[in-house]
């Protein structure tokens, strides 16, 4: 159980155009979704959280209307980049919370890379 | 703010080895959990050990043990027996409520 999906796992698009990126928890309700960014060779930075029908909050930093985050239901989050750059280039990963779990626990996406060309 | 620190860009084991991997973190806090995860060449992040921050009790899973020293803001972890499929980045996390840091990440290679 407790297993996290995201799509797609791997996505090229054109400088300018918006991408949106889906993350579902498969088997279990989630009450919070984390959506980090991973650049080579360093760590997870987290870029926003977001909770189930309520507005994601965005750490210092992260362009709130650059990365759209929508949390529309228990099973889903999308993260849209919206008029992607050369420099939004990453590997995207997604964490869930388990409603029924301990508050503690989070279970992560298996990430998107994204390529802006 | 918390901080997390890993000194270790990259450590190397000889398989059936045993090697121990640091962290130190900063935080007023006293009730968190610190977590050790692993990722893969595939870059999923998997889940290898969690403590409890009000345990005093250090956390073991099968090969992987840490030592948590909360008064020195230090949680080791010391994988025994190390195999193989153990090579991996291994990043440090402190979580407090809704918040989650991780570290630098230490690059862990095992030599047949």
């Amino acid at each position: 159980g407790a297993v996290v999906s995201q799509h797609p796992s791997w996505v090229i698009c054109k400088s300018g155009t918006s991408v949106k990126i889906e993350c579902r928890s498969l088997d279990f309700q989630a009450t919070t979704m984390f959506w980090y960014r991973q650049f080579p060779k360093q760590s997870l930075m987290l870029m926003a959280t977001s909770n189930e029908g309520s507005k994601a909050t965005y750490e210092q930093g992260v362009e709130k209307d650059k990365f759209l985050i929508n949390h529309a239901s228990l099973t889903l989050s999308t993260l849209t980049v919206t008029s992607a750059h050369p420099e939004d280039s990453s590997f995207y990963i997604c964490s869930a919370r388990a409603r029924d779990r301990g508050l503690n626990e989070q279970f992560f996406g298996p990430g998107t890379r994204l390529t802006v060309l | 703010a918390q901080t997390v620190t890993q000194s270790q860009p990259e450590m190397s084991v000889q398989e059936a080895e045993t090697v121990t991997l640091s962290c130190t973190y900063d935080t007023s806090e006293s009730d968190y959990y610190l977590f050790w995860y692993k990722q893969p060449p595939s870059r999923q992040m998997i889940l290898v050990i969690r403590q409890e921050a009000y345990k005093q009790q250090n956390a073991t899973e099968n090969r992987f043990s840490v030592n948590f020293q909360k008064a020195a803001k230090s949680f080791s972890l010391k994988i025994s027996d190390s195999q193989l499929g153990d090579a991996a980045m291994y990043f440090c996390a402190y979580h407090r409520t809704y918040k989650y840091i991780f570290g630098t990440g230490t690059r862990l290679k095992v030599l047949a």
